[in-house]
């Protein structure tokens, strides 16, 4: 049990390019979220996994945002066009849903600086 | 938007001593749930209280739940030069099916002076 793993850890890019962020999850946790934080501020929730499903998504997700989980494994986070305002660190976490009270493991997040 | 408010934002205090952290939430939860985070680092668990519980140890760890008044306390003892961190308090709303959908609030921030 390696933890959450994300990567890259840091990016910088300029304004409208894109950009994707991974995520491998704790092996076998069938649940996987990602969260976006700015600084000074708790993280805020943006989507979340079922194992390959997408079951919900923040409305803080534009439509220059787009998550995916193809084989209920790793799951990648794409930011299409970005702004400045996307500039932040973006958590993904996971946990083993067992229907009461699921403890979420966080990994240690990707930095997006949008120049 | 946030569901609670840590109080207080900031906290300073010696090596040694203990350490108090107020979150309050606003909606009825099926759990709460400590993180730690250092600067610029991802989060770390600490505890989860379930609703059902009113308090819950690990280590040095204290962690009260008083669901009447929506609001849990992080008592951190003895308190080491490492505890200096953000402390998170986050809510997984009733209601929500159990989606692990965590709310955070803003945050503590601790210093511990060595």
């Amino acid at each position: 049990d390696t933890g959450v793993s994300q990567n890259p850890r840091h990016k910088i890019t300029k304004r409208g390019q894109n950009v994707t962020f991974r995520c491998d999850p704790i092996s076998e946790h069938n649940r996987l979220y990602w969260y976006r934080q700015t600084l000074g501020q708790g993280p805020e929730f943006l989507t979340y996994f079922q194992n390959e499903a997408q079951l919900e998504k923040s409305r803080l997700l534009s439509d220059r945002f787009s998550a995916e989980r193809p084989k209920g494994s790793f799951s990648t986070l794409e930011i299409q066009r970005t702004e400045q305002g996307d500039s932040a660190m973006y958590l993904c976490a996971s946990s083993l849903f067992s229907g009461s009270g699921n403890t979420i493991y966080f990994g240690e997040g990707s930095w997006l600086t949008v120049v | 938007s946030q569901q609670g408010e840590e109080d207080p934002q900031a906290l300073s205090i010696q090596e040694g001593e203990n350490a108090t952290m107020n979150c309050s939430y606003k909606t009825s939860i099926n759990n709460l749930q400590w993180y730690r985070q250092n600067s610029g680092r991802g989060l770390v668990h600490l505890i989860l209280i379930r609703s059902n519980e009113r308090e819950k140890h690990s280590g040095r760890l204290r962690v009260t739940l008083d669901t009447s008044k929506k609001s849990s306390s992080l008592l951190i003892t003895a308190s080491r030069a490492a505890d200096t961190a953000s402390y998170f308090c986050a809510t997984d709303a009733r209601g929500s099916s159990n989606t692990g959908k965590l709310i955070f609030g803003q945050g503590t921030t601790l210093q511990v002076k060595p």
